[in-house]
This record gives structure tokens, sequence and C-alpha cells, in this order.
């Protein structure tokens, strides 16, 4: 398995523009999620799926950003419009619930889009 | 809300020298506690986790302590190594699958 997928790998776009994330979760995976790493605040949870469904969205930070997950295989992050505060590295992650019907937690990160916003 | 604190931000420690990297958590109903090292550039990766049902975890040279009276949960390192360098993050999750993470401690093992 390629492990999770995600493109583009680095984005620098100006301020006010649209900018999508994307994001291929290992095959079988039932969890998706969607982190933002700064210095200055970490490593966040922005939200997370679960069977393609939006369980958590807490951590979204403004309504500029969207996330949707039309199949099992695909889900994006967009933000619109984009403001320099947004640079970023956005990892998302997959997980499934059990693995041989034993309850697993382990989440595997993909490599992450590094978003600069000028 | 829930919220995990990570101690110390740095440690810089001796190659063959213990590393110790503490956290405590906030919301009671954690369960579960998993351990991330992130190398400068790459993704974090689980190196070790931990449940609310058990005390102590051990894999070769890391181990993971946890004592939920307290709401404490530890990370130990023995006879470090150079490419244990990398910032680990410790991190907490109650019900559904909500992770809330430290905020890291870059460890540096000196040759």
């Amino acid at each position: 398995d390629a492990g999770v997928i995600q493109s583009p790998r680095h984005e620098v776009t100006e301020m006010g523009q649209e900018v999508t994330l994307r994001c291929k979760p290992i095959s079988g995976h039932d969890y998706l999620f969607w982190y933002r790493q700064t210095m200055m605040r970490g490593l966040e949870l922005l939200i997370y799926f679960n069977n393609n469904v939006p369980i958590d969205d807490s951590g979204m930070p403004e309504d500029r950003f969207s996330a949707k997950m039309p199949n099992a295989s695909f889900s994006t992050l967009k933000i619109q419009p984009s403001e320099p505060r947004d640079s970023a590295v956005y990892f998302c992650a997959s997980s499934t619930g059990l693995a041989g019907g034993i309850r697993t937690d382990t989440q595997y990160f993909g490599p992450g889009t590094r978003l600069t916003v000028l | 809300g829930e919220n995990v604190e990570q101690h110390p931000s740095t440690l810089s420690v001796q190659e063959g020298d213990s590393a110790v990297i503490k956290c405590t958590y906030s919301d009671s109903a954690s369960n579960y506690f998993p351990w991330y090292k992130q190398e400068l550039g790459k993704r974090p990766q689980l190196i070790i986790d931990i449940r609310s049902n058990v005390g102590e975890k051990k894999d070769q040279r890391i181990a993971v302590t946890l004592n939920k009276t307290a709401k404490h949960f530890s990370l130990h390192i023995t006879e470090t190594q150079p490419e244990d360098s990398a910032v680990y993050f410790c991190a907490a999750r109650a019900g559904g699958f909500k992770t809330i993470f430290g905020a890291g401690t870059r460890l540096f093992v000196k040759a």
C-alpha cells in the first residue's frame, strides 16, 4: 500500500485565492483526519470523517475552511479566500477502527502539504 | 476544553543516556494516549501508545507510563542514539477519535 497520499506537496498562492488540498486515505480505512501544523499552534485537528461523514469539525478555524469526503478514497480541504495566517503544513491521516476484529487507533499520516499564502 | 501539556519543550541528552518526556491531560474521560515521533520535514509517526486500563507499556528502548489518578503520562527512551533526535508529541483521546496533541518536545541526542 502506498500509504496516505496528499497533493500538492507544496502550494504557494496569493492572499484571496482559493486553495484546495487533496487526500487519498489508505484503502479500507474508514476514518480520515485533517490536521494543521504551525510553530505557534502545534498540531491541531481541524475535522475528521467516519465512513465519509463529518463527525467533528469543531477545529475548523473559520467559515473560510471547508472539507468534503465525497467517497471513501478521496477528501478535500478548501480555503476560500486564503490569508497569510493560513500558511502551515496540512496533514491528512487515516485510521481503521478495527483490524482483525481488534480495536485499533493508529493514525497514519500523509506527507503533508506545505501551504504558503503571500 | 480538552488540553494536553507537554514538558520539556527542548531536551538535550548525551548518547547512551535516558530521556524522559512528561505530559498531563485535562479530560478525565481520556482513555487512549499515543506518542508520535516527527523527524525534520517528515510526517508524524506513531511510536508507542497506551490505553487507560494499562499502567505501563514497553517496546525495546521505549516505554510509556500512565498515572490516571494524576492525569500524567510519560515517555521514557533508554540508551538514546543520535537517530532518536526528533520532535516527540504526546496526545490524548477521549470518546470518538478526536485527538488532542501536546506542543511537542524537541529531543537532541549528542554523539
